[in-house]
């Protein structure tokens, strides 16, 4: 079946603690995002990657780190996260730029 | 800046009446414009595209540029229509390539029975 797929689901942390959150992709999509969703702010981007080794920040990249080094994975690094990183988190991927967007079922993730 | 509104948190509804999500943006260039919904417990789906003009689920949405709108639209809402919906802008970014989407906050549908 074709889709994103993100783990961990659920994340329960504190200040400081590096956390990767995992994102692939069997699509062979060449494009891959990640947003993050907060009540009464929608959805912002906050890294994308054209493609292996291309990558770039989104409106809301701080705290936050990604590397692209296959086609399908995408993760997203929290080097030292902190309670204002307290998110629901979706990674995306598309075909091309297109704007079709598939996404995956969301981290949801709790910095204490 | 571009920029994408959606005016209503929340539009409550009852099954049967007419239903329109509101969606103004602003953009300077020639805008592609998507209605993606959130089903409770489901990822986020593309529900539909302005230059597909298609009409999916019974929803319809009309690009006007003059008004900077594209509101989506159903003429008689169902229980199963209650989900988050989000407007969302393409070619947002410094290059049109960059598939990069600009979401607007949502709007939760709720359809009373």
């Amino acid at each position: 079946e074709a889709q994103v797929t993100q783990n961990p689901r659920y994340l329960i942390t504190v200040t400081g603690k590096k956390l990767t959150v995992t994102c692939s992709q069997n699509m062979n999509h060449e494009y891959m995002s990640w947003y993050r969703q907060d009540p009464g702010l929608g959805l912002r981007q906050i890294y994308y990657s054209m493609n292996v080794e291309v990558t770039d920040k989104g409106d809301v990249p701080e705290g936050y780190k990604v590397s692209r080094k296959e086609k399908r994975n995408f993760p997203l690094i929290l080097e030292s996260p902190s309670p204002n990183q307290t998110s629901l988190y979706f990674c995306a991927s598309s075909p091309s730029s297109s704007g079709e967007l598939f996404f995956g079922e969301g981290s949801r993730l709790t910095v204490l | 800046a571009q920029r994408v509104t959606q005016p209503e948190k929340l539009l409550s509804v009852f099954k049967g009446a007419p239903v329109e999500l509101k969606c103004n943006y602003s953009y300077s260039g020639s805008p592609e414009l998507f209605w993606y919904v959130q089903y409770s417990r489901q990822r986020l789906q593309l529900l539909l595209r302005h230059i597909s003009r298609e009409s999916i689920k019974g929803f319809t949405a009309d690009l006007n540029k003059g008004e900077t709108s594209f509101h989506l639209k159903k003429p008689f809402a169902q229980e199963e229509d209650s989900a988050m919906y989000y407007c969302a802008l393409s070619g947002a970014g410094p290059s049109s390539n960059t598939g990069k989407l600009i979401f607007g906050q949502g709007t939760t549908l709720q359809v009373k029975p």
